[in-house]
């Protein structure tokens, strides 16, 4: 079961970009890693997937070392409406849902 | 995403009761989830259906229990309600077909807050 380790709270600024680490140890080599975004009082959103090395969308980087025992999630410019529980996941495409987990999840808050 | 629905969409009910939550999605995936949510911490799965003859348990279904009426409904059941099931449930579709590569992405419906007095 690959687990992840996130910080539970970071703050910046708008216009800051912010970089949200996330350490998974024992990802397996199938396993790919998710972000999500979780609003107050709704469900989490997609944000991005990543295998290895960058991938970026209209929303946000990933960051993956050739290791792949840890991903950085970077959000460029941010702004207050980035203010949300950001999810890291790490699983397989044929993994058991029960071993794709959720977590905690970083806290982020911006600031004006 | 509006493409799943869920009912109620808040609801307040005593020990002791039976609670059914209701999940639709109109997305035609195959897979389906229930999480629960406890203020401050994140998503625990209940339990979790890949299609409709197939139903398994996750993190925390003792408690729960779930039927797969068809591919577009999911429903979660509380049949005696203690206070500790007070929390945010939200359900999730998804379908792996659709990936090209990585995991299946999740679709959340909007949840359904639950308190037992």
């Amino acid at each position: 079961l690959a687990k992840t380790t996130q910080p539970i709270s970071m703050d910046s600024y708008e216009g800051q970009e912010v970089n949200i680490t996330c350490s998974h140890n024992n990802i397996a080599t199938n396993d790919y890693i998710t972000w999500y975004q979780q609003f107050p009082s709704q469900g989490p959103r997609f944000i991005i997937q990543g295998y290895k090395t960058k991938v970026t969308n209209e929303v946000a980087s990933l960051f993956i070392p050739a290791d792949r025992k840890s991903s950085t999630l970077s959000l460029p410019r941010v702004s207050l409406s980035d203010t949300a529980v950001y999810y890291c996941l790490v699983g397989g495409r044929y993994s058991s849902a029960s071993k794709i987990i959720f977590g905690s999840g970083t806290r982020l808050s911006i600031r004006p | 995403d509006a493409d799943v629905t869920q009912t109620p969409r808040n609801r307040i009910t005593k020990t002791g009761k039976r609670i059914m939550l209701e999940c639709s999605q109109t997305k035609g995936h195959d897979r389906m989830y229930w999480y629960r949510q406890d203020p401050g911490l994140g998503l625990r799965l209940i339990y979790y259906s890949f299609d409709v003859k197939d139903i398994n348990k996750g993190e925390i279904s003792d408690g729960y229990s779930v039927s797969r009426q068809a591919q577009a409904k999911f429903s979660l059941s509380l049949e005696s309600a203690i206070p500790n099931q007070t929390a945010l449930y939200f359900c999730a579709t998804s379908d792996l077909a659709l990936e090209r590569e990585g995991t299946d992405t999740q679709y959340f419906g909007p949840g359904t807050r639950l308190t037992v007095l």
